[in-house]
């Protein structure tokens, strides 16, 4: 069946190191995904998107990397700030299924001063 | 600039009273999304509106309901809220299936 799952669920960085949150799935015909950030008691906040026919997508200061060879993408966030403490959620859009967004568990990021 | 609008942000109510909770949206999107998100879990969608069609999800118990009287405003009805239903209600629109969903800021329910 389909899931998105995450690797670890939380990660501590020191300000101004770069972070890197990893999501595999498990559904090979899946080809939109989405990273969400979710700061306490907000609603999930839209990072950045990538579509199979991409490898790589870029937007400030986030980098996000595809591979359908293994299932496997993830989310790179250069030089974290304290401002980037909070939960991350890799999730698929499952368009065939009403656009439902499938989520994984959520990483949670703390940044130490 | 607020896109996605929930009301309230936090809701108590009392075991089996009846509450609902609303949405609205100035984007002008075709679909609007009902998530549950119980604390230190992921959402997960209720059911969604694509435009006036009403797509509900197979595990989604009977209690909820939802309606959509026009393109901006969606609600979401629980009939008799039970202690297991205490969580944060998310709303999300898009302009179609293929599309980017963008959120609300969350209605937090308490059931006393």
């Amino acid at each position: 069946g389909e899931s998105v799952g995450l690797h670890l669920p939380t990660l501590s960085v020191q300000e101004g190191d770069n972070s890197i949150i990893n999501c595999a799935y498990s559904n090979s015909a899946s080809d939109y995904f989405i990273w969400y950030k979710q700061e306490s008691g907000k609603g999930p906040q839209f990072i950045i998107d990538i579509r199979s026919n991409m490898d790589k997508r870029q937007g400030q200061r986030v980098t996000v990397l595809l591979n359908k060879t293994v299932k496997h993408l993830s989310l790179q966030i250069a030089a974290t700030q304290p401002g980037d403490s909070a939960v991350y959620f890799c999730a698929e859009n499952t368009y065939n299924q009403g656009g439902k967004l499938i989520f994984g568990q959520g990483t949670e990021l703390s940044v130490k001063p | 600039d607020a896109m996605v609008i929930q009301n309230p942000r936090y809701q108590v109510t009392q075991f089996g009273k009846p509450v609902t909770l609303s949405c609205s949206q100035t984007l002008n999107h075709n679909v609007m999304y009902w998530y549950q998100q119980k604390s230190s879990q992921a959402p997960k969608l209720l059911f969604h509106y694509y435009d006036k069609d009403f797509n509900n999800e197979a595990d989604t118990p009977d209690n909820f309901q939802s309606r959509r009287p026009n393109t901006s405003f969606c609600f979401l009805d629980i009939r008799s809220p039970g202690l297991g239903d205490a969580a944060m209600y998310l709303c999300a629109t898009s302009r179609s299936y293929t599309d980017t969903q963008y959120f609300g800021p969350g209605t937090r329910l308490t059931v006393l």
